[in-house]
């Protein structure tokens, strides 16, 4: 089942902060993030694993609430670079080894200067 | 530089006609992925391989077909059962299929109907 990315899109002007949450029914092994610009590839961000961990990307970081089955991306200080669809994509905990990525709808992120 | 070439970057299908897209990578990744994205919608798995002679349908497989008889090549073909084929295709690579690894994407290729 598809996560539920909120919101769905956010204009910010530069040096703001944003907060991108991505929601999933089911219970997660990782939880993936990805930044695309208009008619560009997906650039990889970070990955969680479950156990609750955050990281850190420069001024973009994330978290993973196993229990809540949510990660939260936490962009600080936005630059006009930030621009862009941010995309999640969860695996759920499986018990066989097929794996795949179901990804969010996206949340497109406008930066005003 | 390593990375994943799709070709072509358009491309127009007739009526009734197969189309094939290509994806080649040089990352020496044993998995290979294609998606679809249609305006404004998130990705959603056509197929994907674990390695070479293998691949498996994702949930959209239905009018599409692939090989995977190099390691490095993941084509995919649209066939004309595929009655809506009008999206951006993008092909992905990692390490292995496990959660804990990164995919990294082509360029996409936006296919029309004419």
């Amino acid at each position: 089942q598809q996560p539920v990315q909120s919101p769905q899109a956010v204009i910010l002007r530069e040096g703001e902060d944003a907060v991108i949450n991505c929601s999933s029914s089911k219970a997660l092994y990782s939880v993936h993030w990805y930044r695309q610009k208009h008619g560009e590839a997906p650039v990889f961000l970070m990955i969680l694993l479950k156990g609750g961990e955050q990281k850190g990307h420069e001024k973009i970081s994330a978290s993973f609430n196993e229990k809540k089955q949510q990660s939260s991306l936490y962009l600080t200080a936005s630059q006009l670079s930030y621009s862009g669809t941010y995309f999640c994509g969860t695996e759920e905990t499986k018990m066989d080894s097929n794996y795949q990525l179901i990804w969010g709808a996206g949340t497109k992120l406008i930066i005003k200067p | 530089d390593g990375g994943i070439t799709q070709s072509p970057k358009y491309l127009f299908r007739k009526e009734g006609q197969n189309v094939t897209l290509s994806c080649e990578q040089n990352l020496n990744h044993d998995a290979m992925y294609w998606y679809r994205q249609d305006p404004g919608q998130g990705l959603r798995l056509i197929y994907y391989s674990q390695i070479v002679n293998d691949f498996q349908k994702g949930d959209i497989a239905e009018g599409y077909s692939v090989s995977r008889e190099k390691k490095e090549s993941f084509p995919l073909t649209v066939t004309s059962a595929q009655k809506n084929p009008t999206a951006f295709y993008l092909c992905a690579s990692s390490w292995d299929a496990g959660g804990n690894q990164p995919q990294h994407f082509g360029d996409g290729t936006r296919l029309s109907i004419l």
